[in-house]
């Protein structure tokens, strides 16, 4: 069946980089994307970018300009998040998500991860 | 940026009862690119609807998806004690998705 299972929890200080890792089993993981949400405590959904799989062509989130990078890593299927200077604005937990590409804006998500909490904290 | 305004906050209703969400964007959405995600406490969200009417695999037929250009709804046919979680709409129109800030379904 089609699965994303994602590194563990992670605690991080302020102004610290994390790398969340994301790897897809079951299915062709070149034919889709994969895209990044996160949650704060007690908050909605926040999406924050996704990436072509096929093309490795990135779309991200105005507001994490510059301070996000999600890569891919096709012999492993596996999808990578990168978040650099973290705040404590940041912890959340950090959702990955297969993306149905049907237009050049991309697709829905289907089926996420498990997710990732990332705690920024000093 | 599409903002998404969903309605109500909360909705409290019984099992057995009909819910109906609703989902206003601040400008059109193309295609009809709208989705409609389940989230339970603890858990991931789950696609419930895409193309802002197809059901997604293995959802029931309970849940319906209408609606286009600003104005989208989620319609639950008869509440299930299972399906009462919070539910998000999401655009993939434009290059920037948004997300509703969720309505809280509870049992009356």
């Amino acid at each position: 069946q089609v699965q994303l299972v994602q590194s563990g929890a992670e605690v991080k200080k302020p102004g610290a980089s994390v790398k969340v890792s994301c790897k897809a089993s079951g299915y062709t993981f070149t034919s889709y994307g994969i895209s990044w949400v996160r949650q704060a405590p007690g908050q909605g959904l926040e999406w924050m970018g996704w990436i072509s799989a096929y093309n490795g062509n990135t779309n991200y989130a105005q507001k994490l300009q510059g301070r996000v990078t999600m890569t891919t890593d096709t012999s492993t299927s596996t999808a990578y998040m990168e978040l650099r200077s973290l705040r404590s604005d940041d912890t959340a937990v950090y959702y990955c998500a297969r993306v149905v590409v049907v237009a050049a804006t991309g697709g829905w998500f289907d089926p996420w991860g498990q997710g990732t909490l990332v705690a920024v904290s000093s | 940026e599409i903002v998404l305004t969903q309605s109500p906050g909360t909705l409290s209703l019984s099992p057995g009862e009909r819910a109906t969400l609703s989902c206003r964007a601040s400008q059109s959405v193309s295609s009809r690119y709208l989705a409609w995600y389940q989230q339970k406490p603890g858990q991931a969200p789950r696609l419930l609807i895409y193309g802002a009417s197809s059901r997604a695999t293995g959802i029931p037929d309970r849940f319906s998806g209408s609606g286009s250009g600003t104005d989208f709804t989620l319609t639950i046919r008869r509440l299930e004690p299972e399906d009462f979680a919070v539910y998000y709409c999401q655009q993939y129109g434009s290059s920037q998705y948004t997300f509703g800030q969720g309505t809280k379904l509870e049992i009356k």
